[in-house]
């Protein structure tokens, strides 16, 4: 049973566009949830952190989070091509092991 | 700079041979970790030290062997190398405590076995 999963796209939005991606876990003592993007040939990199029920909005980043469905979903506001990257769901449960989703890869046209 | 280091960038070698990464972080956080990402790029944990202690070790070959001489530094050795070990290794770090605020990762180690 896989523990995150995410819809590996890819996901193509226009510039200006609202980029909608989902994730849902299966371990329903999850507590921390987490959104990275990874561009090409680069490491992970942190954008988003949620703990508690509801939105989370950090510049054009929303994040929103939904325990009794198991649901993770991250919003990014007037894409620009340069967020075309692949963006990774990752969900730390009881211990300090943090599990990522597949990833889903994003394209931003001009 | 505060970071995760790790080195080397790229590793390519022959099958059956002995290969090491090292990582150092300088952030203080007192656990890190080893994560692969094959080419489908997903990400899976391998190891996680905390304070030099072995924590977490996900079903991973034996001739895997991470080491921790102290709390800001995590090699891994691979023995044997065979070809599917080919993917880049990330190393990671983090500081436990009542909230987390996620890993940093190193840049990584692109390992290809031919």
């Amino acid at each position: 049973q896989k523990e995150v999963e995410q819809n590996s796209g890819p996901l193509s939005v226009p510039e200006g566009a609202i980029a909608s991606l989902n994730c849902t876990y299966s371990d329903r003592v999850s507590q921390s949830f987490f959104w990275y993007r990874q561009y090409s040939g680069k490491s992970p990199e942190l954008i988003m952190s949620i703990y508690s029920n509801g939105d989370k909005e950090d510049g054009r980043f929303t994040a929103q989070l939904n325990k009794a469905s198991q649901y993770v979903s991250l919003l990014i506001r007037d894409s620009q091509p340069s967020d075309s990257a692949t963006y990774l769901c990752a969900v730390q449960g009881g211990s300090e092991k943090l599990v990522f989703g597949k990833g889903t890869k994003l394209t931003v046209n001009p | 700079d505060t970071a995760v280091s790790q080195t080397p960038k790229y590793l390519v070698t022959q099958m059956g041979n002995d290969k090491s990464i090292k990582c150092e972080q300088n952030l203080g956080h007192d656990t890190m970790y080893w994560y692969k990402q094959d080419s489908k790029k997903f990400l899976k944990i391998m190891f996680s030290y905390n304070n030099k202690e072995l924590i977490i070790n996900e079903t991973v070959p034996n001739r895997f062997s991470p080491k921790s001489p102290d709390k800001a530094h995590l090699n891994l050795h691979i023995n044997s190398l065979e070809l599917g070990d080919s993917a880049v290794y990330f190393c990671a770090s983090s500081q436990t405590g009542p909230i987390s605020y996620g890993y940093t990762f190193g840049s990584g180690t692109r390992l290809t076995v031919v």
